[in-house]
Order: structure tokens, then sequence, then C-alpha cells
């Protein structure tokens, strides 16, 4: 089947606006991740969520930052007052299922490069 | 947090031969994952090794795990130019509801 998808692939936005990121999950996968990836480092883990369990947001680098999952599937990542440090690429992944005491496979989408000028 | 440090952070290699990743880790854990990122995009999961095995073999990688060292590493046999990525390791976080990356082994293999 389908793997995971994000849009826009791109986005260029001025300072202080608004941006919304949108994730598609593999069908069936109940677990959703966000991480974000600044030039030349490493995935930082933004939120979680698993089901209908209330989300891990303990990745989230200030309150501009919010996101959600509608009906299990599709999730939106939103970064209001965009800054130029928000600058990066925002991936996603989805797994098959949360397992206690350590974490599935995850499969990543390709990813949204974000630019704020 | 990082959870995992790679070595080196890059590595230049001729076609044929092996390319050698290792990574550390600080706690505990469940398992181990490796992941190669081509061009600063999608990540795609190469094989996970659990607490208590100690080597695994997927194709060309072999990835061997001591858990007394908290180490791992990831040996690429008779790379490739398509081998040229980036190869990250990665293990649970604590709560167990996200994977923590390190910053990752840039490998060029050369034609």
């Amino acid at each position: 089947g389908a793997g995971v998808s994000q849009s826009p692939s791109n986005k260029v936005t001025e300072k202080g606006k608004d941006v919304e990121l949108r994730c598609d999950p593999i069908s069936g996968h109940t677990a959703l991740y966000w991480y974000r990836q600044s030039l030349g480092q490493g995935l930082e883990f933004l939120i979680y969520f698993q089901g209908n369990s209330a989300p891990d947001k303990s990745g989230l680098p200030s309150d501009r930052f919010s996101a959600e999952r509608t009906g299990g599937s599709v999730s939106t990542l939103t970064i209001q007052r965009t800054q130029q440090e928000d600058s990066a690429v925002y991936l996603c992944a989805s797994s098959r299922s949360y397992r206690t005491g350590g974490t599935d496979t995850q499969y990543f989408g390709p990813g949204t490069r974000l630019t704020v000028l | 947090s990082q959870q995992g440090e790679e070595d080196p952070q890059a590595l230049s290699i001729q076609e044929g031969e092996n390319a050698t990743m290792n990574c550390s880790y600080k706690t505990s854990i469940n398992n181990l994952q490796w992941y190669r990122q081509n061009s600063g995009r999608g990540l795609v999961h190469l094989i996970l090794i659990r607490s208590n095995e100690r080597e695994k073999h997927s194709g060309r990688l072999r990835v061997t795990l001591d858990t007394s060292k908290k180490s791992s590493s990831l040996l690429i046999t008779a790379s490739r130019a398509a081998d040229t990525a980036s190869y990250f390791c990665a293990t649970g976080n604590q709560a167990g509801t996200a994977l923590i990356f390190g910053k990752g082994t840039t490998l060029s293999v050369s034609s």
C-alpha cells in the first residue's frame, strides 16, 4: 500500500505567519509521530499520537507549536507566528502499534522543508 | 537530549570496501534501530536488533549490539555508490513514545 505522505513538500513563509503541515499515515497504523530536523542535525521528537490516547507533546519546543490528529488518521502540525529558527525539515512517521517498553519500526514520510524568511 | 551518538561523523570510502559505523547510547534499551536518510529527506528503516540479540544480518548489512558497553555497530559490506547516505541509530525514549536519534554518520561511496 501507499507509504506515509506529507504536504506540502516545500513551504516558504514570512516571519510571523502561521503554517500548517499535513501528514497522511499508512492506513491502519495507530501511532503517528512528528519530528523536526534542522540542517546537519539529527531528528528531534516533537509529538506522538497513539489511538485515542492523549498525545505525548513533550517534544514541542514552544506553545507556538500544536498538532492534532483527526479520526485517528490524518495529522496536522501547526506553527503559529513562525520564526526563522523554525526553518527545518518536518518529518512525520507512523507505526503499527505502540509496544510497551519499546517503539515499533517507524515508517517515515518524505518531509516538509519549511523556510521562514 | 540525544540518546544515540554515531561515530564517525563522516566516512568516505571506495566502492567495494566495507563501511563500519558505530553508535553509543546512554540508557537501557529494548531494541536499537538503524535508519538511512538520502538527501536530507525521509528516513528508511534498515534493521532492528533487540536487546537480547548480539548480531543480526540483512543482506549486506550486519548489526552488532553490546548492551554491556551500550554500543552498536552497522557494517555495510561491499559498498556501492548507492549506499551514499546518512545513517542514524535510534533507540526508544523512556516513555516508549518516540525514537531518539543521533546526529548520524554521513557515508560517501565513490566509484
